[in-house]
């Protein structure tokens, strides 16, 4: 019974593509996340909503786009895909801004 | 700015003795500080955290301790053992979880 679980887990496409990746949570969490970690193993944070609301967006470019249509729930969408956007991916939720984040085990989204 | 440093990509530890992985961070807004492990193919698993008030907080075999005068954070981990083998994470937050990048800790037996 995953907590945090995001689809696909792999995703290989070619550049220029549109792709989603899709994220739930059934912990009744408030404020969910997406993260990238790049080549370097950074972890950093791209967008925080809270009750459906975005409340950080990084600078990401605005190929990437997050959608939450209710609070269990935040996709991301992203166009033109380019290969520096190969990366893992993590979606995480808290129960509100400030406290533990749990996180999904990541989609690996490799550009070709 | 890498607000979150951890200065040791990697540590080696015999099984039985005591981890220590070290941590460093600039933002001094930082009110609560978290250690995340992570295996290989998984997402960060959260740990144990400290709230900037305290200055050790325990639980089981871990240990974190905070010395926010030197803007350091630490985390003990004893004995270790082999299944704690993985990538270890610290990362604080005001508004926002920052993390460090992180110290792969190999428990070897």
């Amino acid at each position: 019974d995953t907590a945090v679980s995001q689809t696909p887990k792999y995703l290989v496409t070619q550049m220029g593509n549109d792709k989603s990746i899709k994220c739930e949570q059934n912990l009744g969490h408030d404020t969910m996340y997406w993260y990238k970690q790049d080549s370097k193993k950074f972890l950093k944070i791209m967008f925080s909503y809270n009750n459906k609301e975005l409340i950080i967006n990084e600078t990401v470019p605005n190929r990437f786009s997050p959608k939450s249509p209710d609070k269990a729930h935040l996709n991301l969408h992203i166009n033109s895909l380019e290969l520096g956007d190969s990366a893992v991916y993590f979606c995480a939720s808290s129960l509100t801004v400030n406290t533990e984040a749990f996180f999904g085990q990541g989609t690996r989204l490799t550009v070709v | 700015d890498q607000q979150v440093k951890q200065n040791s990509p990697s540590l080696s530890v015999q099984e039985g003795r005591i981890s220590i992985l070290n941590c460093d961070y600039t933002n001094s807004m930082f009110d609560y500080f978290l250690w995340y492990k992570k295996y290989p193919a998984e997402g960060p698993t959260f740990l144990i955290s400290i709230s900037s008030i305290k200055d050790k907080n325990e639980d089981g075999r871990f240990t974190v301790f905070l010395n926010k005068s030197a803007k350091h954070l630490s985390l003990h981990i004893v004995p270790s053992q082999p299944g704690d083998s993985a990538v270890y994470f610290c990362a604080g937050t005001a508004s926002k979880l920052t993390f460090g990048t992180g110290t792969r800790l190999q428990v070897t037996l």
